[in-house]
């Protein structure tokens, strides 16, 4: 079955570290997407890639960083920098042109949690 | 204030209801709106897409955008304890997931 998958469901940091969420997709799709979701707050951008090695910081990038040294992977790694990442993170992929009528497909997510 | 305004609910209606869900938003450009149905601890998924004004239907699901009020809904005909999620409403002035902005998400509950 084609589709994203993100990995692990549930990850848990310490103070100090950072720590790497997966993301692969085998549906061919150019670009990738990872985006924070927070209770009352929407959907936010944090990094997105159109093509493989090129990529480009959303809205709330600081503290984030990712690489995409292959099509069907887009791995994200929250630094220590990022004071407050406890959050549901996705993942989502769409072909690069996409029009609003191709669905962007999202994956399961992974929550992480501080502690 | 936010570009686009969702009520996070939590709203809760028997079953056989029609719900209306509704965002509003301060962007005049936007030309491009959207609803995604996200079920707990899962992805989101598209329900509905618009372009422009107008109404579009899909079995229980009617979406209806007046850009002349920047305001969007989301209605759903005879509701089901299956449609027990939170949704979405996202928008764009441009095609591209990257420039999409979402609203914060209402919970709907129906209850048999």
């Amino acid at each position: 079955d084609g589709g994203i998958t993100q990995s692990p469901k549930y990850l848990f940091r310490k103070e100090g570290q950072n720590v790497t969420l997966s993301c692969e997709q085998n549906l061919n799709h150019d670009a990738m997407y990872w985006y924070q979701q927070d209770p009352g707050q929407g959907l936010r951008l944090i990094y997105y890639s159109q093509i493989v090695n090129d990529f480009q910081k959303g809205d709330i990038a600081e503290g984030y960083s990712v690489s995409r040294e292959k099509k069907e992977s887009f791995p994200l790694t929250v630094t220590s920098a990022q004071k407050n990442p406890t959050a549901f993170y996705l993942c989502a992929s769409s072909p690069l042109k996409a029009l609003m009528n191709t669905e962007a497909f999202f994956g399961q997510g992974t929550r992480l949690t501080v502690v | 204030q936010k570009e686009v305004e969702q009520d996070p609910g939590p709203l809760s209606v028997p079953e056989g209801a029609i719900v209306s869900l509704n965002c509003t938003y301060s962007n005049s450009a936007f030309q491009y709106f959207m609803w995604y149905r996200q079920y707990s601890r899962k992805g989101p998924e598209l329900l509905m897409y618009t372009y422009s004004s107008g109404n579009k239907e899909d079995g229980r699901f009617t979406a209806q955008v007046d850009k002349s009020s920047k305001y969007i809904s989301l209605f759903i005909r005879d509701s089901q304890p299956s449609d027990s999620a939170t949704y979405l409403c996202a928008m764009t002035n441009s095609g591209g997931y990257n420039k999409l902005i979402f609203g914060a998400g209402t919970r709907l509950a129906v209850h048999p």
